[in-house]
């Protein structure tokens, strides 16, 4: 079956560092997808990778490990702003997206 | 990046009665639209695909008479929750594909339904 697991909830510091983990099983693979989701929003995309290696976008980056199965999203020099929940999306073959639960990120002054 | 509208933002409505939230896509043409629906602090669960000029695709456990799908033209899509009852209050949200070369999903501000 299709399934995509990440942590419940995660919480940081201001000014600091933090991984959000994502591993994925899907029928076939069209890339891996993160969105950020502020409570009563709709999701807003964060970044895609399809191929093995490392994204860097600002203080965002995600990284993609096919033959693992594995995902991370790292965010640095954290603000205050970015407390929000941070959902993994896998594409299976059929280019449908296979949602997880979502990491509930909490940060702290 | 494109733009995908959803109307109304929020709705209150009745038991029994019957409702329609509409999804455009404001500077691009979509052939296919998505829709999702988000409990509370759960994820989003796909509803069903909108196909402009055919029927939908439903997920399994979707009932297809209770949320009618209605993707009239390239640019609209309508989900109309019929005789709507409290356990439908939901956020829906819809979805349009964008860049082909990155398979992005362009969503709208989504749907706040509330049945009294």
């Amino acid at each position: 079956g299709q399934n995509i697991d990440q942590p419940t909830e995660m919480t940081a510091t201001e000014g600091a560092i933090v991984q959000i983990n994502c591993t994925y099983q899907t029928s076939g693979f069209n890339g891996l997808f993160w969105y950020q989701q502020h409570a009563g929003e709709a999701p807003t995309f964060l970044s895609y990778n399809v191929l093995d290696g490392l994204e860097e976008k600002g203080r965002f980056s995600s990284f993609l490990s096919r033959s693992k199965g594995y995902s991370y999203l790292l965010l640095k020099e954290l603000q205050m702003k970015d407390s929000a929940s941070y959902l993994c999306a896998g594409m299976d073959s059929n280019y449908q997206l296979i949602w997880g639960a979502g990491t509930k990120l909490i940060i702290k002054p | 990046g494109a733009v995908v509208s959803q109307h109304p933002s929020r709705v209150i409505c009745k038991s029994g009665t019957s409702v329609k939230i509409e999804c455009r896509s404001l500077d691009f043409q979509a052939t296919t639209m998505f829709w999702y629906r988000q409990f509370p602090k759960k994820s989003l669960m796909l509803m069903a695909t909108s196909n402009e000029g055919s029927k939908a695709t439903y997920e399994q456990g979707v009932e297809k008479d209770k949320f009618l799908i209605n993707h009239a033209s390239l640019t609209l899509s309508t989900l109309t929750v019929t005789s709507a009852h409290p356990e439908d209050s939901s956020f829906y949200i819809c979805s349009a594909p964008g860049l082909a070369e990155i398979n992005e999903q362009f969503f709208g501000p989504g749907t706040r339904l509330t049945v009294l």
